[in-house]
């Protein structure tokens, strides 16, 4: 594998089920980023980590639980969801370098409905 | 805080016709402005970006993009699309300094007609 990889692709949940969002990078980064896809509106970012560090939480519900395990893993734990959350979940990871951009690459995306 | 505005939703246009994908931006503070390409099914994929120097940069397939301070503008161009340029565009921006996590427009969608 190689890049940034989301698992699963596609997922189908109820308002009472939990389920978890996975994101693996095999680049070799230190910042892994969680962002929100809805149609019609602009990316949104949820959360960012900074070796395995949670650096910002933009205002997200606590419904949304993000895990950090090490630098080339986060997790996205689902439980209680609206519907107003379906949305495709992107994963990203960048090097952080102080002084200089770095670029952010994303995952596919885990397109999420919830019924 | 920083805004991207992204004028136009969708832009149909011809094969081998030129096309302008606008973007406009608010900060307070001096940004780094990016392009991203989505195509169907996938991830985003950084397509240009201006850090500093020339205001004029370009993609490896035949984008453009020129930074206008005075004008908070980051139009891409292309003077001849493809079929397969058909994707969504998104235009990023993030600030120079201290927070690096990048706010975006809400996307156009490029499709190109044979």
């Amino acid at each position: 594998e190689t890049g940034v990889t989301q698992t699963p692709r596609h997922l189908v949940m109820g308002m009472t089920n939990k389920k978890s969002l996975k994101c693996e990078q095999h680049l070799g980064h230190n910042a892994m980023y969680w962002y929100k896809q809805s149609a019609k509106k602009p990316l949104e970012l949820m959360f960012v980590y900074n070796f395995k560090e949670q650096t910002e939480n933009n205002s997200v519900p606590s419904r949304f639980s993000p895990e950090c395990p090490n630098s080339s893993h986060l997790f996205l734990h689902l439980h209680t969801l609206q519907p107003e959350d379906s949305a495709l979940y992107l994963c990203a990871s960048s090097q952080p370098t102080s002084g200089s951009v770095s670029e952010q690459f994303f995952g596919p995306g885990t397109r999420l409905t919830v019924l | 805080a920083q805004s991207v505005t992204q004028l136009d939703s969708q832009v149909p246009v011809f094969e081998e016709a030129p096309v302008e994908l606008r973007c406009n931006y608010s900060s307070s503070v001096s940004v780094y402005l990016f392009w991203y390409v989505q195509y169907p099914n996938q991830g985003l994929q950084l397509l240009l970006k201006y850090l500093s120097g020339s205001t004029l940069v370009e993609s490896i397939n035949g984008f453009e993009a020129e930074f206008n301070k005075s004008q908070t503008s980051f139009h891409l161009r292309k003077p001849s699309v493809h079929i397969s340029d058909t994707a969504e565009y998104f235009c990023a921006v993030t600030p120079d300094t201290g927070r690096r996590a990048l706010t975006f427009g809400s996307g156009t969608r490029l499709q190109v007609q044979p």
